[in-house]
């Protein structure tokens, strides 16, 4: 069993287009998260929503606009994609108020070309 | 200057040896302390998780935190090629949200 689970795996997509990528997890944990990681392999938190509301927002360009739908899922829709946003995109959950750890997706490895 | 510096590497020891990986941080406010081991082209996976200092033991795997040096660090005995992987720490200050603050991660190879 997947604990947190997204797709697609690789996106491959043109300048300017629209494209969404989808998360869900099904340990029951409370928190969700978008984390990006560039070209150096820097992690850095882009979005946290914690039982459906938005708790974090990192100064993420408003071309990205995450989604959570309920607890179990959040996506990700990125308008008008840029070279820039090319990166791998790791989704990821945890349950705050028990402890601390978060576990993390597989990744979507997204190609702006 | 950034809130968690580590090295980034690469790191390359021969089977057997006895690794040592380290972070340090500028926030004292950091609470909660974790490794983080990332395969290629794989997400990462939480490898020891500790909150405040002192040290905590796992098969291999030794974690220390030091909160009055603002300094973490990650011990790998008997290092295996299967543990090449990059090492990212991260901590997070608590409360509601969560954030992670990661390192840079170090790449570590392990020769057979």
């Amino acid at each position: 069993d997947t604990a947190v689970s997204q797709t697609p795996k690789y996106l491959v997509t043109q300048m300017g287009n629209d494209k969404s990528i989808k998360c869900e997890q099904n340990l029951g944990h409370d928190t969700m998260y978008w984390y990006k990681q560039d070209s150096k392999k820097f992690l850095k938190i882009m979005f946290s929503y914690n039982n459906k509301e938005l708790i974090i927002n990192e100064t993420v360009p408003n071309r990205f606009s995450p989604k959570s739908p309920d607890k179990a899922h959040l996506n990700l829709h990125i308008n008008s994609l840029e070279l820039g946003d090319s990166a791998v995109y790791f989704c990821a959950s945890s349950q705050v108020r028990r402890d601390r750890k978060a576990f993390f997706g597989q990744g979507t490895r997204l190609t702006v070309v | 200057q950034k809130e968690v510096e580590q090295d980034p590497g690469p790191l390359s020891v021969p089977e057997g040896a006895i690794v040592s990986l380290n972070c340090t941080y500028s926030n004292s406010a950091f609470q909660y302390f974790m490794w983080y081991r990332q395969y290629s082209r794989k997400g990462p996976e939480l490898l020891m998780y500790t909150y405040s200092s002192g040290n905590k033991e796992d098969g291999r795997f030794t974690a220390q935190v030091d909160k009055s040096s603002k300094y973490i660090s990650l011990f790998i005995r008997d290092s295996q090629p299967s543990d090449s992987a990059t090492y990212l720490c991260a901590m997070s200050y608590g409360g509601a949200t969560n954030k992670l603050i990661f390192g840079t991660g170090t790449l570590l190879a392990v020769q057979p």
